[in-house]
């Protein structure tokens, strides 16, 4: 059974400060990896998608990398700020499942000004 | 603009009187599901749809129900709500096949007395 695990469970860093987000999964046969931002009571918001044949994806100041044989993935903030405070998770998509989605528990971040 | 929409966002209501979660999408996709978020369990899926009257169960489904009739509807049913049914409830679509981005709807809290 697919685990997706995300430790810190939250984080608390200052303005400016780069910053990486991890993801762990424990079945590398997956199709891809989806990075989501949530605000509080607010829906998912999807940052980045890495196919499994992929190593990375950019987008603005975020990166997101995947190393499907060591079932990693992380999530590069660059230049953080204050308005990047929010729940970021990561999602796999695994061979067989349909295209459900197994979910980490995600990591509050908070950036403080 | 394409999206996922949902209602009620809010709903509070009492044991046992049935309850429909509506879910709509713009983007002709097959692929549509249900997922509730819980603290501490994170997001699971309580069932999805490959296409028009294609339907079957996710991880936690049981007090649910759920039709596809339209390519575009996929409302979730709880004909007797329980209060373990208090959560946060998202709806997902994706174009059919496991390579695709996932978009989801902005959420619903449903809160049972």
């Amino acid at each position: 059974k697919q685990e997706v695990t995300q430790i810190p469970a939250a984080l608390s860093v200052p303005e400016g400060e780069n910053l990486v987000l991890n993801c762990s999964f424990t079945d590398s046969a997956i199709y891809n990896l989806q990075w989501f931002r949530q605000d509080p009571g607010k829906g998912l918001t999807s940052l980045l998608l890495i196919q499994s044949s992929q190593r990375e994806q950019t987008s603005g100041r975020l990166n997101a990398s995947l190393d499907k044989s060591s079932g990693r993935s992380t999530l590069y903030i660059a230049a953080s700020q204050p308005g990047d405070s929010a729940t970021y998770l990561c999602a796999v998509s695994q061979v067989g499942a349909n295209s459900k989605l197994t979910f980490g528990k995600g990591i509050t971040l908070s950036v403080r000004p | 603009e394409a999206q996922v929409t949902q209602n009620p966002r809010y709903l509070i209501t009492v044991t046992g009187k049935k309850l429909t979660v509506t879910c709509s999408q713009n983007m002709n996709h097959e692929y549509m599901s249900w997922y509730r978020q819980d603290p501490g369990l994170g997001l699971r899926q309580i069932y999805y749809s490959m296409n028009v009257e294609v339907t079957d169960k996710g991880d936690v489904p049981e007090g649910y129900k759920v039709s596809r009739k339209e390519k575009r509807n996929f409302p979730l049913i709880l004909e007797s709500p329980s209060p373990n049914q208090t959560s946060l409830y998202f709806c997902a679509s994706t174009p059919l096949g496991p390579y695709n981005e996932q978009f989801f709807g902005p959420g619903t809290r449903l809160t049972v007395l």
